[in-house]
């Protein structure tokens, strides 16, 4: 089951805030997000694997709400080089253990202009 | 540079043609995934191999095959191909079986057009 991204764009100025959801109908075990530029490979940003963690990646971070199976991406202070499509991926949860795929949501692309 | 390394990097062929993928993993990484990228399915995941044998199994299509050798490197079969087919194969690899041990280091795909 593919996670569902929201929104699907997002532009923004050099500076400002952004937030990405990510939302699963399955139960998951953790939930990663990866960034990638045009004409690029994915790139990893971090993994979340418990209900309620919260990571950061420089000025980016993210957290994941194991209950309501939703993770969300916060982009702040957003500067040129964050622009590209943001891929959420979920690894869904079997009763404690991993099913053992990463499934990607359709991605979010953001643009930060000058 | 992610260490991971795909050939060919574009292929061009004709409907009903087989062609072979192939990823060399990072150095010492054990698994290899396949996903395929395409404009309107996002990012697929195909199959992944730890060690040599199949571990985890996604959207792949009948007409598609893979495996992993000795050496690690990994082949992705696809025959019969048809115009759906069209995208950008990518592949990945990590150090352990379970993907959530860490993260996965992307290759720089290869794109496949079906004419």
């Amino acid at each position: 089951q593919q996670p569902v991204q929201s929104p699907q764009a997002v532009i923004l100025r050099e500076g400002e805030d952004a937030v990405i959801n990510c939302s699963s109908s399955k139960a998951l075990y953790s939930v990663h997000w990866y960034r990638q530029k045009h004409g690029e490979a994915p790139v990893f940003l971090m993994i979340l694997l418990k209900g309620g963690e919260q990571k950061g990646h420089e000025k980016i971070s993210a957290s994941f709400n194991e209950k309501k199976q939703q993770s969300s991406l916060y982009l702040t202070a957003s500067q040129l080089s964050y622009s590209g499509t943001y891929f959420c991926g979920t690894e869904r949860n079997a009763g404690g253990t991993s099913y053992g795929k990463l499934t990607f949501g359709q991605g979010t692309i953001l643009t930060v202009h000058p | 540079d992610s260490g991971v390394t795909q050939t060919p990097k574009h292929l061009i062929t004709a409907t009903g043609q087989r062609v072979t993928l192939r990823c060399s993993p990072r150095s010492g990484d054990l698994s290899v995934y396949w996903y395929q990228q395409s404009l309107d399915q996002g990012l697929q995941f195909l199959i992944q191999y730890y060690n040599g044998e199949e571990r985890a199994k996604g959207n792949i299509l009948e007409r598609f095959s893979a495996q992993q050798f000795p050496d690690l490197h990994s082949e992705l079969n696809l025959s019969s191909l048809e115009l759906g087919d069209s995208a950008l194969y990518f592949c990945a690899s990590s150090l352990g079986q379970f993907v959530n041990t860490g993260e996965l280091f992307f290759g720089e795909g290869s794109r496949l057009t079906v004419l």
